[in-house]
């Protein structure tokens, strides 16, 4: 089955934990993609990679972490530098990084408390 | 900071009439232009791209560009229920670096009553 699998779907977490998400991708993609999604707001970007070994920062990285050891795998850290983390996550993948058609993952909704 | 502005609604239809959606964008050299469509509490799906000028066609659905006046719409005609999402529109953006970013408006949510 092609797709993105994230996760957990639901994670809850106390304050000053890091949390890690997972994404995995099976449809060969080069790009991948972190955004978070807050409530009546749109996608604001955290993290992207083009290829292995290489991502770059986006809008709001400042309390995130990545890594991209393989291209199928794209896992998002969340630390406790983050000072607002409760939000929803969201892994994506594209055919390069120039591109605006994404393929989104289910998601993963974490909490903290 | 690039932008892309929409109105956030809700918009309400009823089933049947059409439903009008709209999107400003700031960066004047941007190319490409998308809709997404998110359920609530799922995640968005591409449903609608548009690269040149004027309109485009996809079953019930329309995307309309206007690059001069910086101005991208999505137009559902025989709105269904099943339509009732929050429509996101997404424009493609040159960074300092050269490279192209996705930059998303907050959405609009569109209720079609039956």
């Amino acid at each position: 089955d092609g797709g993105i699998t994230q996760s957990p779907k639901y994670l809850f977490r106390k304050e000053g934990q890091n949390v890690t998400l997972s994404c995995e991708q099976n449809l060969n993609h080069d790009a991948m993609y972190w955004y978070r999604q807050d409530p009546g707001q749109g996608l604001r970007l955290i993290y992207y990679s083009q290829i292995v070994n290489d991502f770059q920062k986006g809008d709001i990285a400042e309390g995130y972490s990545v890594s991209r050891e393989k291209k199928e795998s794209f896992p998002l850290t969340v630390t406790s530098a983050q000072k607002n983390p409760t939000a929803f996550y969201l892994c994506a993948t594209g055919t390069s990084v120039n591109t605006g058609e994404l393929f989104f993952g289910e998601g993963s909704r974490l909490t903290v408390l | 900071q690039k932008e892309v502005e929409q109105n956030s609604g809700p918009l309400s239809v009823p089933e049947g009439a059409i439903a009008s959606l709209n999107c400003t964008y700031s960066d004047r050299g941007s190319q490409s232009f998308f809709w997404y469509r998110q359920y609530s509490g799922k995640s968005p799906e591409l449903i609608m791209f548009i690269y040149s000028n004027g309109d485009k066609e996809d079953g019930r659905f329309t995307a309309q560009l206007n690059k001069a006046s910086q101005y991208v719409s999505l137009l559902i005609r025989d709105s269904q229920p099943s339509d009732s999402a929050t429509y996101l529109c997404a424009v493609n953006s040159l960074t300092r670096g050269g490279s192209e970013k996705l930059v998303f408006g907050k959405g609009t949510k569109l209720t079609v009553n039956p």
